[in-house]
């Protein structure tokens, strides 16, 4: 069964610094998405960002990057020049050969201004 | 159109109430789900429906009914609910099941309460 860890229930960073938020997943499979969501308190899920695991380059889109590393199962999301709209909760979250979304438990993120 | 649109927003009902709650999409997504999500929780799927036709039910109570009248409409009707179905429920789809690998689009929500 595939499974998806995200060890950090909070994180905090000041506003403009750099945030790495941590997630590690597990499955057999060979070929799958990887996706980091969005939750802010308006409650909409947002798609930040997603990764194909046959792709070996790592996604980015604008201040958002991943680390995705295969071998180690490993797919966490840097966050550049944080801003206090960047606050809420992100979930990691894995899709295979079932085409559901595997969850992990969310990082609150808490941005100081 | 890129939404997913979801009403109400709030809902208030007694346990004895019948309502429903409805999510629409109109970009000819074939795929749509219906999410229950706790307070700081991840969602948890409830149901699946692929072309219009009901495909996982994750063993929600019958006490949650959903339906879908056609491909860009979801509902999900509610009766007899308890206290503890109090939550945000979510509505996603995705162009098909197949093709959500690519991820799927979330509605805002409806904050459903129970009394």
């Amino acid at each position: 069964a595939q499974t998806v860890t995200q060890s950090q229930p909070e994180m905090s960073v000041q506003e403009a610094e750099t945030v790495t938020l941590s997630c590690t997943y597990d499955t057999s499979e060979s070929d799958y998405y990887l996706f980091w969501y969005k939750q802010p308190p308006s409650r909409q899920m947002i798609l930040v960002i997603r990764q194909e695991a046959y792709k070996q380059q790592n996604a980015t889109e604008n201040r958002f990057s991943v680390n995705f590393q295969k071998a180690a199962k490993s797919f966490s999301l840097k966050i550049s020049d944080s801003q206090l709209g960047d606050a809420a909760m992100y979930f990691c979250a894995f899709i295979g050969s079932n085409y559901q979304l595997i969850w992990g438990a969310g990082t609150k993120l808490i941005i100081k201004p | 159109d890129t939404e997913v649109t979801q009403t109400p927003k709030h809902l208030v009902m007694g346990m004895t109430n019948k309502k429903s709650l409805k999510c629409e999409q109109h970009m000819g997504h074939r795929a749509m789900y219906w999410y229950k999500q706790k307070a700081k929780k991840p969602p948890e799927l409830m149901f699946v429906y692929s072309y219009e036709k009901l495909s996982i039910n994750e063993s929600v109570p019958s006490r949650f009914s959903p339906e879908c009248p056609n491909s860009s409409l979801l509902n999900l009707h509610l009766h007899a609910l308890q206290p503890e179905d109090s939550a945000l429920y979510l509505c996603a789809s995705s162009p098909t099941k197949v093709t959500a690998l690519g991820g799927y689009t979330f509605g805002s929500g409806t904050r459903l309460t129970v009394v």
